[in-house]
């Protein structure tokens, strides 16, 4: 099993519609979940943070945190065009703090 | 102010060359990643270092690959002899390990091709 997983997708939704990207992950003792967006040929960019079960919301974008269940996903509303990447999970491990497990991602694609 | 710095941007080198590719982290960042990223198995850590010192490279494919950290403002990963599977975008991450937030704040990336 894959410490962090998520559907590669492409995920298409039209635009002004809700994007949900999802991601589990195998270490039921890490606590820092992270959201990283990455244009084609370009680095990934930080764009949520989540440390408690619940909803955290930043603009369109709402991620949500389930440590029973290990799933963390990322609503994005409103979705636009520019919104086009792909979607990258990490999560800090619970015995290593510093390193970062980066799922796979899912690429979004959102169509006018 | 500047980002994370990497250099260079391309890079085309023929099998058995050594290359080497340097990073800049962020000014204040005590930690330096470096990542390997391609389709087939997407982004991978290489090695870490926390204050300069190297702190897990179990990333690191083979002993063709090494890193170093000399001082707070310099790393740089090297591949000597290169091979064709070496292909990829590498990126060089920092962050300053502790913070509350300690974001990993990603560099441009070396596009690698070797042939």
């Amino acid at each position: 099993q894959k410490e962090v997983e998520q559907n590669s997708g492409p995920l298409s939704v039209p635009e002004g519609a809700i994007a949900s990207l999802n991601c589990t992950y195998s270490d039921r003792g890490s606590q820092s979940f992270f959201w990283y967006r990455q244009y084609s040929g370009k680095s990934p960019e930080l764009i949520m943070s989540i440390y408690s079960n619940g909803d955290k919301e930043d603009g369109r974008f709402t991620a949500q945190l389930n440590k029973a269940s290990q799933y963390v996903s990322l609503l994005i509303r409103d979705s636009q065009p520019s919104d086009s990447a792909t979607y990258l999970c990490a999560v800090r491990l619970s015995y290593n703090t510093d390193k970062l497990i980066f799922g796979t991602g899912t690429r979004l694609q959102v169509f006018p | 102010d500047a980002g994370v710095i990497q250099s260079p941007r391309h890079e085309v080198t023929e099998m058995g060359q050594e290359v080497t590719l340097r990073c800049k982290p962020i000014s204040g960042h005590n930690s330096l990643f470096w990542y390997r990223q391609t389709m087939m198995r997407g982004l991978e850590l290489l090695i870490y270092f926390n204050n300069n010192v190297p702190i897990d490279d179990s990333g690191m494919p083979e002993d063709r690959f090494s890193a170093k950290m000399p001082n707070a403002s310099f790393s740089t990963l090297k591949i000597q002899p290169s091979e064709p599977r070496d292909s990829a975008v590498y990126f060089c991450a920092s962050s300053f390990a502790g913070a509350p937030a300690d974001t990993q704040y990603f560099g441009p990336g070396t596009r690698l091709t070797v042939l």
